[in-house]
């Protein structure tokens, strides 16, 4: 398909463990953008990758938390030693990114999420 | 700190109403404000606003943005029971220090469940 896609769909743990959640971005989209959905709370911004510069990373909550995104296409984040409150809805965005003015094309595909649940 | 607040949190209505669903912000450096629709995880795009009083129309959805008092509104005419949904607001914003500015990022409100019975 060509839409943005994610991996696993749900993911079950154990507080302790440490999860990996993937994202594959739409071909041709240089920007990646990372979110998370907890019940009740609106969509949180965690981390933003353009092409292969350095990510900003002003929305993770804690240093248990990491991304990489490998050959500027799929991306992975990490969360280390998971706690109850890391379960929510990991959501993955991709967009083309910067345009041909220069300035960033904002229309972000999302994927379908990594539902995770620590327990 | 940066901020989208959106109301109502959530509304219930009859096929056919109207409803108006309400966005404002604060934010240090705006850029364009954008409206999704979220029905199970992933959200899809409906509307970007870069610019005041210009009304962006979809079929029954229309939305319009006000840069002066800092918010924008989203309009659903004839409501179907398929507009149930959760609505999101965000807004553009400059990102990190990258191309001068030029990275952007969304700050996104908590939504307003929106539901449409028979």
């Amino acid at each position: 398909g060509a839409g943005v896609s994610q991996s696993p769909s749900n993911k079950v743990t154990e507080k302790g463990k440490d999860v990996e959640l993937r994202c594959d971005p739409i071909s041709g989209h240089t920007a990646l953008y990372w979110y998370r959905q907890s019940l009740g709370q609106g969509l949180e911004f965690l981390i933003y990758f353009q092409g292969n510069s350095a990510p900003d990373k002003s929305g993770l909550p804690s240093d248990r938390f990491s991304a990489e995104r490998t050959g500027g296409s799929v991306s992975t984040l990490t969360i280390q030693r998971t706690q109850q409150e890391d379960s929510a809805v990991y959501l993955c965005a991709s967009s083309l990114g910067r345009g041909v003015s220069g300035r960033a094309s904002n229309e972000q595909f999302f994927g379908p999420g990594t539902r995770l649940t620590v327990l | 700190e940066d901020k989208v607040v959106q109301s109502p949190l959530s509304l219930v209505v009859h096929e056919g109403d109207t409803v108006t669903l309400n966005c404002s912000y604060e934010v240090t450096n705006f850029r364009s404000l954008l409206w999704y629709k979220q029905e199970k995880k992933a959200p899809t795009f409906l509307f970007m606003l870069t610019s005041s009083g210009i009304e962006k129309k979809s079929g029954r959805l229309s939305s319009i943005l006000d840069k002066k008092e800092l918010f924008s509104i989203l309009n659903i005419t004839a409501t179907q029971t398929g507009d149930s949904a959760v609505y999101l607001c965000a807004v553009e914003t400059p990102g990190g220090k990258l191309y001068g500015g030029a990275t952007n990022k969304l700050i996104f409100g908590t939504g307003t469940l929106l539901a449409v019975q028979p």
